[in-house]
Parts: structure tokens; sequence; C-alpha cells
């Protein structure tokens, strides 16, 4: 089945003990985002990938670190998390869409994380 | 660069229509749609790419008017099910794999 999956589903911490959610994908995607999810303000992205090792910043990228060794794979890192951080977390992923590469195809969720920090 | 939905919240009862509106201020490409329940993941339910073109899934239809950067979203004789928050989304023309989304608009549809 193809799927995006991210763990842990639930998360309660403490401010600036170091975290790590994962996201995988198994439907050989090129492109894999971060996106937050507040009350409000719609789904902002933190963090995007377009392959293997390049990554770039999305609209609210502080605060967060990512990295993308693996094609499927693609980690999201709170080094030292805030209360600010606490928020509903999605992964997604997407290849190109057909007929050029400056845009993307329909984009799948993981079932989402949510995270509170304390 | 984020779209601009409106409204923002919408009640219905069972069997109205309703029409969602997503409009832009850059040039754009494509514009995606997705419903999100609440507590579970966004699903996508469509793509446009041309000016002007339709798109339907079951009674929810869409059109793209790219000259004036705008796309609607037509939910026709709406269901209980039609319930939730409708994004859409608009690839950024110049990076790859960038998509912005709109604020949501949350649906209501009662019995």
């Amino acid at each position: 089945e193809a799927q995006v999956t991210q763990n842990p589903r639930y998360l309660i911490t403490v401010t600036g003990k170091k975290l790590t959610v994962t996201c995988s994908q198994n439907m050989n995607h090129e492109y894999m985002s971060w996106y937050r999810q507040d009350p409000g303000l719609g789904l902002r992205q933190i963090y995007y990938s377009m392959n293997v090792e390049v990554t770039d910043k999305g609209d609210v990228p502080e605060g967060y670190k990512v990295s993308r060794k693996e094609k499927r794979n693609f980690p999201l890192i709170l080094e030292s998390p805030s209360p600010n951080q606490t928020s509903l977390y999605f992964c997604a992923s997407s290849r190109p869409q057909a007929g050029g590469l400056i845009a993307t195809d329909t984009q799948y969720f993981g079932p989402g994380t949510r995270l509170t920090v304390l | 660069q984020q779209p601009v939905q409106s409204p923002q919240a919408v009640i219905l009862r069972e069997g109205e229509d309703a029409v969602i509106n997503c409009s832009s201020s850059k040039a754009l490409y494509s514009v995606h749609w997705y419903r999100q329940k609440h507590g579970e993941a966004p699903v996508f339910l469509m793509i446009l790419l041309k000016g002007g073109e339709q798109k339907g899934h079951e009674k929810i239809s869409a059109s793209f008017n790219e000259k004036k950067q705008q796309s609607s979203l037509y939910l026709t004789a709406s269901q209980l099910s039609y319930s939730g928050t409708y994004f859409c989304g608009t690839p950024v023309l110049t990076t790859l794999g960038r998509l912005y989304f709109g604020r949501g608009t949350q649906l209501t549809v009662w019995p």
C-alpha cells in the first residue's frame, strides 16, 4: 500500500530535550516536505527536499533541522524544543508534475504527529 | 505568497450548495485542492492545470481561471461527509516541489 508513515503520532516533551520525528514514504517520490498546522494559520511549510541531499528552508524553519540521506526518509529534528513549537506536524511526499519539473503533483500526507512541548 | 481563501467558514444544510474561492497575487501554473477531516491528514481532491478547466470528484468540481489567478471549488448537493476543512495549494513556479497552502475554509454540513 502506498503510504507516508510518521512516528511518533503523539509526543509530550519538555523544553530543551532534543527529539526527532521520523517520516518515511514507499512511493519513490523525489519531493518531501514538513508542515506544521496551527489553528487559523493553515499548513505552513517548515522544510522541503527536492531529492537526496537537497533540502531548503520553507516559511517557518527556525528551530528545526532536517536531513535527506535516503530517498524514502526525511526526519525532522528539534534540537532544543520550545513551547511555541507545540503543534500538529505533517510530512508529505510528491513527485514532479507530468510535463515539467517546475511544479509538484499530488501531495501524500502522513497521519500527523501531535507535539506538545511543556 | 500564501493564496487567500474565502470564505473562512461555511455552514450548510444537507443538499445545499457551496462555493469556496482561492486567489493568488502571483501567476498560477496550477491549483491543488485538499480536504481535511478533523484530526486527520489532508487528502487530495484534485489538481487543475489549465485556464478555465473544470474537474470533478464525486459532486465536487472546480474551475481555474489563470488570467484572474483564482480557482473556485463547487460543492453541489452537500452531504454530511463533505464536512471538513478545504485547502487550496498553489505551486511555487521557481522552486521544485514547493506548495503554498491557503488558511483553509471550514465547511460544516448539518442534517
